[in-house]
């Protein structure tokens, strides 16, 4: 079975870090972009980053440059990602998704659960 | 970076209808659209993708249609099951965007 399982939410004060792990299993992940994708409490979707199958590519919204990188471990069928410098507004869930011809999102994972408060 | 805007925000529609949720991007993006159903507390599901092509799986009462900068995406014979939100995202370039979500309730 096709699957991706997130991990790694939590609650974070402003101005701290997390990393969010997400597990593949049921492919091959080395093929495939993948996607980091979030939704705040209420809201809509946002897409946050890409990474290419070799991780030479990678992607951001202009929110997260700088304080946000995704990264991927195709040995382990993980992906990542790595968020500084945290703020009010990242607090959402975030999804890891996998990408067909690059841009759209055929496979989701349940979500990890990120708020940032004091 | 390409802005999509979908509206209304908000559509009623009774079971057996048919309903199309329209979708705009701020520049040409040739077929490079996807539209996505969420249910409350799930993860999003790909229905379209290259503006037309169904996934596998999707009912065949979902459609898509539109190139440039303006889509829709039809659902025919609406089934109670089909009462969700639903987004709009292009894939033409960085950063990848999404609608603001278009919810299709229960008249």
């Amino acid at each position: 079975e096709v699957q991706l399982v997130e991990s790694g939410g939590g609650l974070v004060q402003p101005g701290g870090s997390l990393r969010l792990s997400c597990a593949a299993s049921g492919f091959t992940f080395s093929s495939y972009w993948m996607t980091w994708v979030r939704q705040a409490p209420g809201k809509g979707l946002e897409w946050v980053a890409n990474i290419k199958q070799d991780g030479s590519e990678k992607y951001y919204m202009d929110s997260v440059k700088g304080r946000f990188t995704i990264s991927r471990d195709n040995a382990k069928n993980s992906l990542y990602l790595q968020m500084n410098s945290l703020r009010a507004e990242d607090t959402a869930v975030y999804y890891c998704a996998r990408g067909v011809f690059s841009g759209y999102m055929d496979v989701w994972g349940k979500g990890t659960t990120v708020t940032v408060s004091s | 970076d390409i802005q999509m805007t979908q509206s209304p925000s908000s559509v009623s529609a009774s079971v057996g209808d048919s309903v199309t949720i329209p979708c705009r991007a701020s520049q040409g993006i040739s077929t490079w659209l996807a539209w996505y159903q969420q249910k409350p507390g799930k993860a999003p599901k790909l229905l379209i993708y290259a503006a037309s092509s169904l996934q596998s799986g999707v009912p065949s009462r979902f459609s898509g249609s539109g190139s440039g900068t303006d889509f829709t995406l039809t659902i025919s014979s609406l089934q109670p099951e089909d009462f969700a939100t639903y987004y709009c995202q292009q894939a033409n370039s960085f950063p990848y965007t999404f609608g603001q979500g278009t919810k299709l309730e229960i008249k």
